[in-house]
């Protein structure tokens, strides 16, 4: 079973470029969300989606958009990619209230 | 607001029992979770409690949850070299669409 599956699992971008990040569940889960971890912070949230074509901004979304395309995938963009964005991505999802998330292996993104 | 605190560091013996500590600070928690992170992966689900239980038991884990004072521990027996990993709490609070807070993950260092 796939779970969570997240592309690209690295990335390197210089300041200023554009990149999506990509997340798709095969889990027939209807919420998605988007974390960032960096050291000694734990996790952060992005945005989330409860429902599909529904989306919310999380903690800290400045610098990020988000679509859930369908009930499947939910991509993460940047749109100009600033030093302070280097960080792990993580995506998950869940069915919905009280069920845990499951998460992707998540991407490393490094910018120059 | 929601807060969750989190010791950085524990180092146990091989064979010992493991205890991780989490505080968190808002009482309208409805789930509390703890995620596992081994080195370069995603978090894997450990177990998880609802916040009106006291403990809950998996093989080698044991939940307590102290409501009162807002406390929240995962027990590991017969601590293995393979739980070395860091150890995350989150709790969802009611009406957020299951969003978790993650505490900033406490790193188990298990030795010979």
């Amino acid at each position: 079973n796939a779970g969570v599956t997240q592309t690209p699992k690295f990335q390197v971008l210089k300041t200023g470029q554009s990149m999506t990040l990509q997340c798709a569940q095969d889990m027939n889960h209807n919420s998605m969300y988007w974390y960032r971890q960096d050291p000694g912070m734990g996790l952060r949230l992005i945005y989330y989606s409860a429902s599909e074509g529904t989306t919310d901004k999380g903690e800290v979304p400045n610098g990020y958009n988000v679509s859930r395309l369908n009930k499947r995938e939910f991509s993460l963009r940047l749109e100009s990619a600033a030093p302070s964005q280097t960080s792990v991505y993580f995506c998950a999802s869940t069915t919905g209230v009280g069920q845990p998330q499951h998460f992707g292996d998540g991407t490393r993104l490094s910018i120059l | 607001g929601e807060d969750v605190e989190q010791s950085l560091f524990l180092s146990v013996r091989e064979g010992d029992s493991s205890v991780i500590n989490c505080t968190y600070t808002d009482s309208s928690s409805t789930y509390l979770y703890w995620y596992k992170q081994e080195p370069g992966a995603g978090l894997q689900l450990l177990t998880y409690i609802f916040s009106n239980m006291d403990m809950k038991q998996d093989q080698r884990l044991t939940v307590l949850l102290n409501k009162k004072d807002k406390h929240l521990s995962l027990r590991i027996a017969d601590t293995q070299t393979g739980d070395s990993a860091i150890y995350f709490c989150a709790e969802t609070l009611t009406g957020t669409a299951s969003k978790l807070t993650f505490g900033t993950g406490t790193r188990l260092q298990v030795t010979l």
